[in-house]
């Protein structure tokens, strides 16, 4: 009955590993988010996806990329992870983009060693 | 761009208290979206309310209640009769044209 789905919910890695979090909402939402949290509890969005097709591409590395195989997943791919990536990542969906409430899954804590 | 200030950091309050968030926007559109968040302790984001520019309507909903302002460009965010399950951290998001933008947060402690 999840809504809105993350896993890992941990994630434990040294630098330079390549890891994915998966992300899946069962609500039929065209749109979905990832967003970053850093430890100041400072929110980011990093990307938006309506229907597969990326619609906000805010300026982080390259070393991040989303992938969305449908309307209902959107994963991330983080390549050579590094220190400062050490966050809790958040996915969102809503029905359609930006001026609809989102709903948020319950985040992804990753730590880079 | 959008900017979304929430001047304050921290509020600390003893229940019953009432307790108003501040939010101030900025936006050179005519039509945008301004949003509450909560974020209790466990982590999880949970949606409070939207509003659209055109929709100066006050709301209210049971201990809750929003004053959105344009003349002011705020959109603050009033608890009455505070209680310790109100201890969360509270983001006010602005939305137009695919840019997004959500304040630095400011966490409210209820104490009992």
């Amino acid at each position: 009955d999840t809504a809105v789905s993350q896993t890992p919910k941990y994630l434990v890695t040294q630098m330079g590993n390549d890891k994915s979090i998966k992300c899946e909402q069962n609500l039929g939402h065209d749109t979905m988010y990832w967003y970053k949290q850093d430890s100041k509890k400072f929110l980011k969005i990093m990307f938006s996806y309506n229907n597969k097709e990326l619609i906000i591409n805010e300026t982080v590395p390259n070393r991040f990329s989303p992938k969305s195989p449908d309307k209902a997943h959107l994963n991330l791919h983080i390549n050579s992870l590094e220190l400062g990536d050490s966050a809790v990542y958040f996915c969102a969906s809503s029905p359609s983009h930006g001026y609809n409430e989102q709903f948020f899954g319950p985040g992804t804590r990753l730590t880079v060693l | 761009a959008q900017k979304v200030t929430q001047a304050q950091t921290e509020i600390s309050v003893v229940e019953k208290e009432d307790v108003t968030l501040d939010c101030v926007y900025e936006t050179r559109d005519t039509t945008y979206y301004l949003f509450w968040y909560k974020q209790p302790p466990s982590g999880e984001l949970v949606f409070l309310i939207r509003r659209n520019s055109f929709d100066e309507q006050n709301e209210i909903s049971g201990r809750y209640s929003w004053n959105f302002q344009k003349s002011t460009s705020s959109f603050n965010f009033t608890i009455t009769a505070s209680q310790v399950v109100d201890s969360a951290v509270y983001f006010c998001v602005s939305y137009n044209n695919n840019d997004m933008r959500f304040g630095a947060g400011t966490r409210l402690t209820v104490k009992p």
